[in-house]
């Protein structure tokens, strides 16, 4: 596509409940990260993926939290058993091969957890 | 850790010029981005430094200093449109890890 799309925008859900977050990165890029940003401050690292592999997820705060990417093409975070402390925007990013690329980032999915 | 130091909010007058420091740990060190992030949007690329020296982009430049884990971004001819958070990041080592500034909420007054 022509840009970063993530999917929902907006996710509203109640504490306990599992949320499933989608990212649909430029088409043409091997590379897909995941950021958590808290309103004031930049974003965080949390996992990537060079096509399907996962090189790196130690960004995750715990093992409630996982990512996948199985065709190398659209990725999704799952947070399972959410709490309120995982409100904050989740960001994806893509970039042509990783590395020192220029990370284009989506909008964003605003998660509010009640 | 290797943190990323910015301040955390700047004030100019439209027209002006503002620079903005960063400053981060040499350690493991492969490159400095800048974004800039308008409220309530994505984070667009500015700039990237690999090697010391200016980088210049329009109204907007970029330098960095190596050896002394310092960058920073220059603002010429500020706009009302330049009213964003600016966000340092640094890469280190391998894979595309960024590691994020807090960010500095810039604010341009007529």
């Amino acid at each position: 596509g022509a840009g970063v799309s993530q999917s929902p925008r907006y996710k509203v859900t109640k504490r306990g409940q599992d949320v499933t977050l989608r990212c649909d990165p430029i088409s043409s890029h091997a590379t897909l990260y995941w950021y958590q940003q808290a309103l004031g401050q930049g974003p965080e690292f949390l996992t990537y993926f060079n096509y399907e592999a996962q090189p790196d997820k130690s960004g995750l705060p715990s093992d409630r939290f996982s990512a996948e990417r199985p065709e190398g093409s659209i990725s999704t975070l799952t947070i399972q058993r959410t709490e309120q402390r995982d409100s904050a925007m989740y960001r994806c990013a893509s970039s042509l091969t990783g590395d020192t690329d220029t990370q284009y980032f989506g909008p964003g999915t605003r998660l509010t957890v009640l | 850790g290797q943190n990323i130091d910015q301040p955390t909010e700047m004030t100019a007058t439209e027209g002006a010029i503002v620079q903005i420091n960063c400053t981060y740990q040499t350690s493991g060190f492969n490159g400095l981005f800048w974004y800039q992030q308008h409220a309530g949007e994505a984070p667009t690329f500015l700039s990237y430094n690999v090697l010391d020296g200016l980088e210049e982009k329009g109204r907007f430049s970029s330098f960095l200093s190596r050896s002394k884990g310092y960058s920073y971004l220059l603002l010429k001819e500020l706009q009302m449109k330049d009213s964003a958070s600016y966000l340092c990041a640094a890469f280190y080592n391998q894979g595309g890890k960024l590691i994020f500034g807090q960010g500095t909420e810039l604010s341009v007054k007529p």
